[in-house]
């Protein structure tokens, strides 16, 4: 099977960029999108095709590419943006066409 | 607007069945691709299985092959997913969703889940 690697946890103060990485051998080939979650809630997608942002979620949240990496970044986090956070990609071959990272929780400090 | 409401989770015993049904509405469900995802108490999502628009063709994790079918009734615009041979792992808040993406633009769907928990 295929994974994905995130980091368990990332702190940052109020005001900060966080940066939240996601790394995969298909990465180089394939889309990667991630996804907010709050407790009790169902994900919400804040970045899609590693880079695009969706309609309504704020410019605060951006997607890069590098290689086998992919990187969420959040600028000027705000206490509202605590969360976890999910990358997701398929593999090369397209058996596993939603394959997710373990997940990273955002803390706020 | 657009809605998926899953429905038929519960607790079950190990080795028991369970149908899980996600209704939608407000889109053209019969034209997407529909995936169900899956998460445990306390741990990530884990993608469980999807089906092309039209049913012809399905993808499985490989902890579910073989014991889960995927399904759709198009014709009800719903979405299935039999579970058989249930093991305490599956215990899981199920969800189906999708995601339809365009050359900059992107439609993402998810209903808001339903709990599945396999007990004796």
């Amino acid at each position: 099977s295929y994974e994905l690697t995130q980091p368990p946890s990332v702190s940052v103060s109020p005001g900060q960029t966080a940066r939240i990485t996601c790394s995969g051998d298909a990465l180089p080939k394939q889309y990667a999108y991630w996804y907010q979650q709050k407790p009790g809630q169902a994900p919400v997608l804040v970045i899609y095709k590693d880079s695009e942002r969706p309609s309504g979620i704020p410019e605060r949240f951006s997607g890069s590419s590098s290689g086998t990496t992919v990187t969420l970044t959040i600028s000027g986090v705000q206490a509202e943006d605590e969360a976890d956070y999910y990358c997701q990609s398929a593999d090369s071959s397209g058996t596993y066409p939603w394959v997710f990272g373990g997940g990273t929780k955002l803390t706020v400090l | 607007q657009v809605q998926l409401v899953e429905s038929g989770g519960g607790v079950v015993q190990p080795g028991r069945s369970l149908r899980l049904s996600c209704a939608a509405s407000g889109f053209s469900f019969s034209s997407y691709g529909m995936h169900w995802v899956r998460q445990a108490p306390g741990k990530g999502l884990e993608w469980v299985a999807v089906i092309r628009y039209d049913g012809s063709n399905k993808h499985y994790a490989d902890s579910v092959k073989g014991r889960f079918t995927i399904s759709r009734d198009n014709s009800k615009n719903t979405l299935y997913l039999q579970m058989n041979s249930l093991r305490a792992e599956d215990t899981a808040v199920y969800y189906c969703a999708g995601r339809v993406v365009g050359a900059n633009t992107v439609f993402d769907y998810w209903g808001q889940g339903t709990l599945v928990t396999v007990s004796s």
